[in-house]
């Protein structure tokens, strides 16, 4: 398997810019989960999916960021507008849910840099 | 405010020496995990223990649990300078599926 794939690598953009963060989760995994990392604030958890449906967007910042799963093995986090404060790396994970209620291991993608001008 | 908290911020360490760091967290929890991170790479999954398990052992690492005290250790014997790298502890809240991960350790392993 070649893991969470998460595109582009690095994003320049300027200040009320549109952007688009692209996740494949792990085929067979049902959980996906949209962190965000700074030096500051650490990493945070943004959003997280099961089963395509979101289940608890309390760690999204504000109204200006929004996250879809149209299907089980494609997500994407959209800011607009941008602003600087919103550079950070974007982490992408997904997991397989347990029966009994929780998740296994986390499998992270290598992040989305996101420069914000 | 985090859930789980690694302590100490950051750890500087002879390779061949021990490296230990703590977790504290607040709430009841179904597991603790431990992940690692290399400078500019995603989190890398470590080592799992259950809410009911005490100690876990995978390779140099060792996982201590004290539901009690709320808290776990992680311990990596015998360092070597390709361990140094973030460590950070997530705990998974009882009920639901969010993972909380905690402000991290930085460990640095001198060759």
């Amino acid at each position: 398997d070649a893991g969470v794939i998460q595109s582009p690598r690095h994003e320049v953009t300027e200040m009320g810019q549109e952007v688009t963060l692209r996740c494949k989760p792990i085929s067979g995994h049902n959980s996906l989960f949209w962190y965000r990392q700074t030096m500051m604030r650490g990493l945070e958890l943004l959003i997280y999916f099961n089963n395509n449906v979101p289940i608890d967007d309390s760690g999204m910042p504000e109204d200006r960021f929004s996250a879809k799963m149209p299907n089980a093995s494609f997500s994407t986090l959209k800011i607009q507008p941008s602003e600087p404060r919103d550079s950070a790396v974007y982490f992408c994970a997904s997991s397989l849910a347990l029966a009994g209620g929780g998740t296994d291991t986390q499998y992270f993608g290598p992040g989305t840099r996101l420069t914000v001008l | 405010s985090q859930q789980g908290e690694e302590d100490p911020q950051a750890l500087s360490i002879q390779e061949g020496e021990n490296a230990t760091m703590n977790c504290s967290y607040k709430t009841s929890i179904n597991n603790l995990q431990w992940y690692r991170q290399n400078s500019g790479r995603g989190l890398v999954h470590l080592i799992l223990i259950r809410s009911n398990e005490r100690e876990k052992h995978s390779g140099r690492l060792r996982v201590t649990l004290d539901t009690s005290k709320k808290s776990s250790s992680l311990l990596i014997t015998a360092s070597r300078a390709a361990d140094t790298a973030s460590y950070f502890c997530a705990t998974e809240v009882n009920g639901g599926f969010k993972t909380i991960f905690g402000a991290g350790t930085r460990l640095f392993v001198k060759a």
